[in-house]
């Protein structure tokens, strides 16, 4: 089983709607969580850092389930550039882990 | 404030060969770290380094190995090419470890032919 697992998608969505996407850990001693997203042929950048007490930054939301261990992103009133691979990231023992990533396409 | 720049950012080399790929990391970063992405698949942590000394590795073997520098810049040397070491080689520094983000480099697009 892979430390971290996240659904490939690609997740295809209307302009203006409301997508979620899970990502789950197996490893409970993981410490820090953090969202990136990743254009085409682009570096990742950070988009937010995931509590369990749950954080926002404009339409997204991240929250934190240590007890079901899984990470989740909320992404409101979608754009179209809000188009990406999104990556689920954990920071354990030195040591940082990504996911495969959840495409996302946006549609006008 | 600059952020990470990585160069070259394309090589060609020759199985056998060895490779330096290097790092400049952000102003006031001291933790720096190497990814190795191959296409379609989510970056594979190598190693990082915390003030010049390596404070994590992943599951990567020997032939990947690094440097921090005083200033904190970095380099990934790998020795040996394989043909599978063909991929994006990506840098990311942070000002500490584990519980920051990190700010990613552009990248070096690394063929082994």
């Amino acid at each position: 089983r892979k430390e971290v697992e996240q659904d490939p998608g690609p997740f295809n969505v209307p302009e203006g709607a409301t997508v979620a996407f899970n990502c789950t850990y197996s490893n409970s001693a993981s410490q820090s969580f953090f969202w990136y997203r990743q254009d085409c042929r682009k570096e990742p950048k950070l988009l937010m850092s995931v509590y369990s007490s749950g954080n926002e930054d404009g339409r997204f939301t991240a929250q934190l389930n240590r007890a079901s261990q899984y990470i989740s992103l909320l992404i409101r009133d979608s754009k179209l550039s809000d188009s990406a691979t999104y990556l689920c990231v954990l920071y354990r023992d030195d040591k940082i882990i990504f996911g495969k990533g959840t495409r996302l396409h946006i549609l006008p | 404030e600059t952020g990470v720049t990585q160069s070259p950012t394309h090589l060609i080399k020759t199985r056998g060969q060895q490779v330096t790929l290097r790092c400049s990391s952000q102003s006031g970063h001291n933790t720096v770290s190497w990814y190795q992405q191959a296409l379609g698949q989510g970056p594979q942590f190598i190693f990082q380094y915390y003030r010049e000394e390596e404070n994590g590795r992943g599951n990567f073997p020997p032939r990947f190995s690094g440097l921090q520098f005083p200033n904190y810049s970095s380099e990934l040397n790998v020795n040996a090419l394989e043909l599978d070491d063909s991929a994006l080689y990506l840098c990311a520094s942070s000002p500490q470890t584990g519980n920051y983000g990190y700010t990613f480099g552009s990248g070096t697009r690394l063929t082994v032919v």
